[in-house]
């Protein structure tokens, strides 16, 4: 168990609806990652929150957001969902630190359009 | 732009043996991390070894080492005395420093299967 956890665990729904996925990241953690995991695009970064402010953005498309609240925790929310967007979803958090110290897993989100 | 990339789509291996899996990266930056995740059939993404640029010594992590060899720009991931449990699809992925804020950018994996 990383630590870091994400609701909800698998996610079926259709073309052109609005989703919301969910993560906890450890105790102590300041920094939440979003990743996307598909067949045909790999791993790929999302989008980096550092203690509620957004600090780094890669290929999120437009119909995707995403925020970190108060309380740490942060939201993927994805809108206007295509057949595409079915994917493995992680959240990742790292403790306050240098750029390089190991990012924990969550379980992933594993989201399918029909 | 920081590149990985892992040219073994499948690796067999057989239990006890040792097995390498071969990682490249790319970047212009001096400064960085390599790191290693297993991913069983389950999903979940498992830290195993991370090397920094700097560092001196390859990585070790009980069976698991990293072959850092920077002038060629290489990281690969050495697994000794294989398990059957080892069986999964392993990344190696980077993260440099400034602007980057830690991002992990990921090869595409490398299956493993482990033959008893």
């Amino acid at each position: 168990d990383s630590g870091v956890t994400q609701t909800p665990k698998h996610l079926i729904t259709a073309t052109g609806q609005r989703v919301t996925l969910r993560c906890s990241p450890r105790s102590g953690d300041l920094s939440v990652y979003w990743y996307q995991q598909s067949l045909d695009q790999g791993l790929q970064f999302l989008i980096q929150y550092y203690n509620g402010e957004e600090r780094a953005k890669g290929n999120i498309l437009e119909r995707f957001s995403a925020q970190q609240f108060p309380d740490l925790h942060s939201e993927l929310n994805l809108s206007s969902l295509e057949l595409g967007d079915s994917a493995l979803y992680f959240c990742a958090s790292r403790a306050p630190g240098t750029s390089f110290d190991e990012q924990f897993f969550g379980p992933g989100t594993r989201l399918t359009v029909l | 732009a920081q590149k990985i990339t892992q040219t073994q789509p499948g690796m067999f291996v057989q239990e006890k043996e040792a097995v390498t899996l071969d990682c490249t990266y790319d970047t212009s930056d001096p400064s960085y991390g390599l790191f290693w995740y297993k991913q069983p059939s389950s999903g979940e993404m498992i830290f195993l070894i991370y090397q920094g640029s700097y560092d001196q010594q390859n990585a070790t992590e009980g069976r698991y080492s990293l072959n850092f060899q920077k002038a060629r720009k290489s990281a690969n991931l050495v697994i000794s005395a294989s398990q059957l449990g080892d069986s999964a699809m392993y990344f190696c992925a980077m993260a440099v420093g400034g602007t980057s804020y830690g991002k992990l950018t990921f090869g595409q994996g490398t299956i493993l299967t482990v033959h008893p």
